[in-house]
């Protein structure tokens, strides 16, 4: 079967650098996902990767390895805002979206 | 530009009911999504388009169905509806053909209880 694991929560403190870990098990791989989805609210865009290594955009980083199955989200100068739901997402080999359970990042002042 | 309507915002329902629920996008989207949210579990399936005209099961289709008249709407219809299907309902679209190789921008989603 196919299969996402994320961490189910994660705390971190205001201002620091957190790390939220994916990894897959699927049928096929054409690329991954990472939403960010704050309480009562719709998921949204943060980053996508296809090719090994890490893709930055600005305080948010992302990065891939294929050969591994594994992504992470890397959250720099965190803000409160950030305290959000985080959704790792891969497409498999039939173009299908297979969603993780999302990691709920609290942050702590 | 609104982006993804959705409608309801939230909806009681009695079991047995008949229930539509409403999505719109105005960005000219190819293909359209219907998730559904529980608590503890990944975002699941449950009918794609992708294209007017076409549409798809997903993982979690029963007791679901849909239609895509046009290009901007794609409501959601569940028969008679069960307590099981209490959950949160988003609708997403992108430009796509090809499944979701593309980022998908979801509505404000629509809160369904089912008694």
């Amino acid at each position: 079967g196919q299969n996402i694991d994320q961490p189910t929560e994660m705390t971190a403190t205001e201002g620091a650098i957190v790390q939220i870990n994916c990894t897959y098990q699927t049928s096929g791989f054409n690329g991954l996902f990472w939403y960010q989805q704050h309480a009562g609210e719709a998921p949204t865009f943060l980053s996508y990767n296809v090719l090994d290594g890490l893709e930055e955009k600005g305080r948010f980083s992302s990065f891939l390895s294929r050969s591994k199955g594994y992504s992470y989200l890397l959250l720099k100068e965190l803000q409160m805002k950030d305290s959000a739901s985080y959704l790792c997402a891969v497409i498999d080999s039939n173009y299908q979206l297979i969603w993780g359970a999302g990691t709920k990042l609290i942050i702590k002042p | 530009i609104a982006g993804i309507t959705q409608a309801p915002t939230s909806q009681i329902l009695a079991a047995g009911r008949r229930m539509t629920l409403r999505c719109t996008q105005d960005m000219r989207h190819n293909a359209m999504y219907w998730y559904r949210q529980d608590l503890g579990l990944g975002l699941r399936l449950i009918h794609y388009s992708n294209t007017a005209g076409t549409t798809g099961k997903g993982e979690v289709p029963d007791g679901y169905s849909v239609s895509r008249a046009n290009t901007d709407d794609f409501p959601l219809t569940l028969a008679s509806a069960v307590p099981s299907q209490t959950s949160v309902y988003f609708c997403a679209s992108s430009d796509s053909t090809q499944g979701g190789a593309d980022t998908q921008y979801f509505g404000p989603g629509t809160r369904l209880t089912v008694l």
